[in-house]
């Protein structure tokens, strides 16, 4: 079974622009949670979406937000992006609850 | 608010050589999760943890789980080489949300 895929691998992007990641689940799998990993750091939780509904959100702001489609993708959408939003963006799938596995991330550097 | 702190920080340890990371966390939960993550890389699932007193092994890597003190351990025993990487403990937050609250990381680095 293929796992946790993530797109693009790597993105720039320049302050002020809008940014879009993409997150395929594993198959079976219908709850998506995405995490930020800024460098040097542990991933910090942003969304978890379970049956396209929100189920959680993190310390994180409104230029922040997702969304998960009918087949269980999902997407995740910066707006406005500060420096500080540079980071390894982490998509995990899971059952509803239990153990998440995590994809191959996608690299966001803002310049 | 649910805190997780790892120790150490980062580890050098010489080949052959034992060593424990440890993870404590500031309130209840029933699982925890250890990982490892290589540079540059995803995270990759070593161990879930999920009641008091529970231990994994998997080849030169043990963890354990005490939910009274809060505390869970990763020995490494005989280290070799590839197990250089940054190793992270996360607890469950709890509640309706699949919310992992992540520690530090610990960074390994095995010399020859």
């Amino acid at each position: 079974d293929a796992g946790v895929t993530q797109s693009p691998t790597h993105l720039i992007k320049t302050r002020g622009q809008h940014v879009t990641l993409r997150c395929s689940p594993i198959s079976g799998h219908k709850s998506v949670s995405w995490y930020q990993q800024v460098l040097g750091q542990g991933p910090q939780f942003i969304f978890q979406y379970y049956e396209k509904e929100e189920r959680g959100r993190g310390n994180f702001p409104d230029r922040f937000s997702a969304r998960q489609f009918p087949n269980y993708s999902s997407e995740l959408n910066v707006n406005a992006l500060l420096l500080g939003d540079s980071a390894l963006y982490l998509c995990a799938s899971s059952l509803l609850r239990g153990q998440q596995f995590f994809g191959p991330g996608t690299r966001l550097t803002v310049l | 608010e649910l805190k997780v702190e790892q120790n150490p920080l980062f580890l050098s340890m010489q080949e052959g050589k034992n060593y424990t990371i440890y993870c404590n966390y500031s309130t209840t939960s029933d699982r925890l999760y250890w990982y490892r993550q290589d540079p540059g890389k995803s995270l990759e699932s070593l161990f879930v943890l999920l009641s008091n007193g529970a231990v994994k092994q998997e080849g030169r890597l043990m963890a354990s789980l005490d939910t009274k003190a809060r505390l869970s351990t990763l020995h490494i025993t005989a280290a070799v080489h590839d197990l250089s990487a940054t190793y992270f403990c996360a607890v469950d937050y709890g509640g309706a949300t699949n919310k992992l609250i992540f520690g530090t990381g610990t960074l390994l680095a095995v010399q020859p």
